[in-house]
């Protein structure tokens, strides 16, 4: 089975604090994907990168980056984080071609105080 | 850019038949897709169409037509544990592609 792995289920960080958010899949898939999800609005792509070193803005990176030094590892970095980034955010990944299929990590619940 | 609209919320009960519809703006279309979310879990692929008709897959089904740019779900002999959010979402996790997502909507079935 796929495994798509994130490192905390739960997180809670003070203003201003630089936060990393790690993900690890084990299927050696080229696509990994951030999304970050709030009530009424659904999945948002903030970073989505195609291969190692590669990455490519989403719907929203602001306040974002994120970094891909290794195929199975994609992290998410919150340079300055602030109450508004107060969300669950959750890493997928998926092998290349048209008839595939993303498979999702459980999760990480960010709050910022 | 891109832009999916499904209704937010559908309610039905045990047994019964339901239609969840989707539309969608964007360029570069490679597919419409359908993900299940239960509370608290992660979203899990149900189905994908890329090509005009039907897919079925047990109890449910997808259905896509490209001129329209229209799809839906269809879920069939509802199920308590059916109740779950459910998503559309355009493009495939392809080198080419990204997978945006629809904001969903939440399905409860009624005993």
């Amino acid at each position: 089975d796929v495994k798509v792995t994130q490192s905390s289920r739960y997180l809670v960080k003070r203003t201003g604090e630089k936060v990393f958010l790690e993900c690890v899949q084990d299927m050696d898939h080229e696509n990994m994907f951030w999304y970050r999800q709030d009530p009424g609005l659904g999945l948002r792509l903030i970073y989505f990168s195609y291969d190692v070193k590669m990455k490519e803005k989403g719907d929203i990176p602001e306040g974002y980056s994120v970094s891909r030094e290794k195929k199975e590892r994609f992290s998410l970095i919150l340079e300055s984080a602030s109450t508004n980034q107060t969300s669950m955010y959750l890493c997928a990944s998926a092998p290349t071609g048209l008839d595939t299929e993303a498979f999702f990590g459980q999760g990480t619940r960010l709050t910022v105080v | 850019g891109q832009s999916l609209e499904q209704p937010s919320e559908v309610t039905a009960v045990e047994g019964a038949i339901v239609q969840i519809n989707c539309t969608y703006q964007t360029s570069g279309f490679y597919g419409l897709s359908w993900y299940q979310q239960h509370d608290g879990g992660a979203p899990t692929f149900l189905s994908y169409n890329a090509l005009d008709g039907l897919e079925e897959t047990g109890r449910f089904s997808s259905f896509l037509s490209r001129s329209d740019s229209y799809g839906y779900l269809l879920l069939q002999e509802l199920q308590m544990k059916d109740s779950a959010s459910y998503f559309c979402a355009v493009g495939r996790g392809s080198t080419l592609g990204r997978l945006y997502f629809g904001r969903g909507t939440q399905l409860t079935v009624w005993p």
